[in-house]
């Protein structure tokens, strides 16, 4: 069955460090890949999304993604962490011909002073 | 431009009830997606129309049923509700310039099922 794997249910990093969130998927056929963010008391935002061409994503915020065929991966990547990027962020996947979208569990990211 | 904007905000039901939850989505857009989003669940994703036409489907149980009209508003509907149906439920909407997508969420509809 098609699922959605997110490293880590909570990330923790200094502020204008790099932030990683990490997301594994599984499909034996090439997927639509998405990241959420939703941030405290407020409504969820697409950040990013890749359907096909260019394996690395620009999204808002200053986020990008990377599609690792290979390594059945879209992590999440900013280089400089801003305390307005705690938040919690979830990956997503389209998989099938009935384009069910899945969700993973969802990271928490806490960004430290 | 207004935002998505979701009715009611907040809804007790109790079991065995119905319920209709509205969207309208931002003007323009022409697709309308549901979520539903609870502690142990997670977020889910429920259905997509486009231009009144299901498009993408989630896997949840026939008594989930959406439509849209002509206005790309959307309901979605509950029937024979179960405690387990309590959730948030969020409707977004999309539009494309060529192939970026922009999404817009609502406030979403809180829904308790005593």
């Amino acid at each position: 069955a098609q699922s959605v794997t997110q490293l880590g249910s909570h990330v923790s990093v200094s502020e204008g460090a790099l932030v990683l969130l990490r997301c594994n998927y599984s499909s034996s056929v090439p997927p639509y890949l998405f990241w959420y963010v939703q941030y405290p008391n407020q409504g969820l935002q697409l950040l990013l999304k890749y359907t096909t061409g260019a394996t690395l994503v620009k999204g808002i915020n200053g986020f990008e993604a990377e599609f690792k065929k290979s390594e059945t991966s879209f992590h999440l990547t900013k280089p400089s962490a801003h305390m307005s990027d705690a938040a919690e962020y979830f990956c997503a996947v389209i998989i099938g011909s009935q384009g069910n979208l899945i969700f993973g569990k969802g990271t928490k990211l806490s960004v430290k002073p | 431009k207004a935002g998505v904007t979701q009715t009611p905000r907040y809804l007790i039901k109790t079991r065995g009830q119905q319920v209709t939850l509205s969207c309208s989505p931002i003007s323009g857009h022409r697709s309308v997606s549901w979520y539903q989003q609870t502690p142990g669940q997670g977020l889910q994703f429920l259905f997509e129309y486009f231009s009144e036409t299901q498009r993408n489907k989630g896997n949840f149980p026939g008594r989930f049923s959406g439509r849209q009209f002509s206005n790309s508003r959307s309901e979605m509907n509950v029937s024979t509700l179960e405690l387990g149906d309590s959730a948030l439920y969020l409707c977004a909407s999309s539009s494309w310039t060529g192939r970026q997508e922009t999404q817009y969420f609502g406030p979403g509809t809180r829904l308790l099922v005593l």
